[in-house]
């Protein structure tokens, strides 16, 4: 089984702050590697894909970064709307998300 | 605009199955990966199975238990989970894309295990 381990488990950080968030496969995944995030009572929302490409639409103040077993998601600027929950997911085998970062207002 | 929406009971008896449907619309069905993805209370993202025109697969996890189908005339794929627990207990969301990625969700349906 591939294990996504993600730190922290939670952050706290100001409007205007950059923040990084880590994701740890236990087994090299290559670059495969997405990343998402939730709003409360709302469905994931896909941010980056491969590692580092964004998704549609998605604001150039996120970024992914990482191949092989670490990886980081960056979002440079927070914003009031970016205060949420992120998941970094694996697909190199199945699909497994981390146990998620909740991102909160300091 | 692809739109995707789950249905199906909120509400399943403990080691009764659990079955849900996805209406997919705005998109055509054949092209993508069609899967079912879980949340419990509190808890992170589960991934249960997908779909596709050619192939299908589960979570290793939850094999033995997991039906994922397809219906592409009638734009639906549908989810079974057969004798539940209290653990199964979760939001259930339906997601598409390509194999790589979920980029299409629905909105998630509640289903709660209990007598």
């Amino acid at each position: 089984d591939i294990q996504m381990t993600q730190s922290p488990s939670s952050l706290s950080a100001s409007i205007g702050d950059t923040v990084t968030i880590t994701c740890q496969a236990n087994q090299d995944i290559g670059n495969f590697l997405n990343w998402y995030q939730q709003r409360p009572g709302k469905a994931p929302k896909l941010l980056v894909s491969d590692a580092s490409t964004l998704a549609t639409g998605v604001p150039s103040r996120f970024s992914g970064r990482g191949s092989g077993t670490h990886f980081t998601f960056t979002i440079s600027g927070l914003q009031p709307e970016d205060f949420a929950t992120y998941y970094c997911q694996q697909y190199d085998d199945f699909y497994t998300f981390g146990q998620g970062t909740k991102l909160e207002i300091k | 605009q692809i739109q995707l929406q789950e249905s199906g009971p909120g509400l399943v008896k403990p080691s009764a199955t659990l079955s849900l449907t996805c209406t997919v619309s705005g998109f055509y069905m054949d092209s993508y990966y069609w899967n079912w993805i879980r949340q419990a209370p509190g808890k992170g993202l589960e991934w249960i199975g997908y779909i596709n025109f050619f192939e299908n697969s589960s979570n290793p996890s939850l094999k033995s238990r997991v039906t994922v189908s397809m219906d592409s005339s009638k734009n639906q794929f549908s989810l079974k989970l057969t004798s539940v627990t209290a653990a199964d207990t979760a939001v259930y969301y339906c997601a598409g894309g390509r194999k790589d990625y979920f980029d299409y969700w629905g909105q998630g349906t509640p289903v709660a295990v209990s007598s």
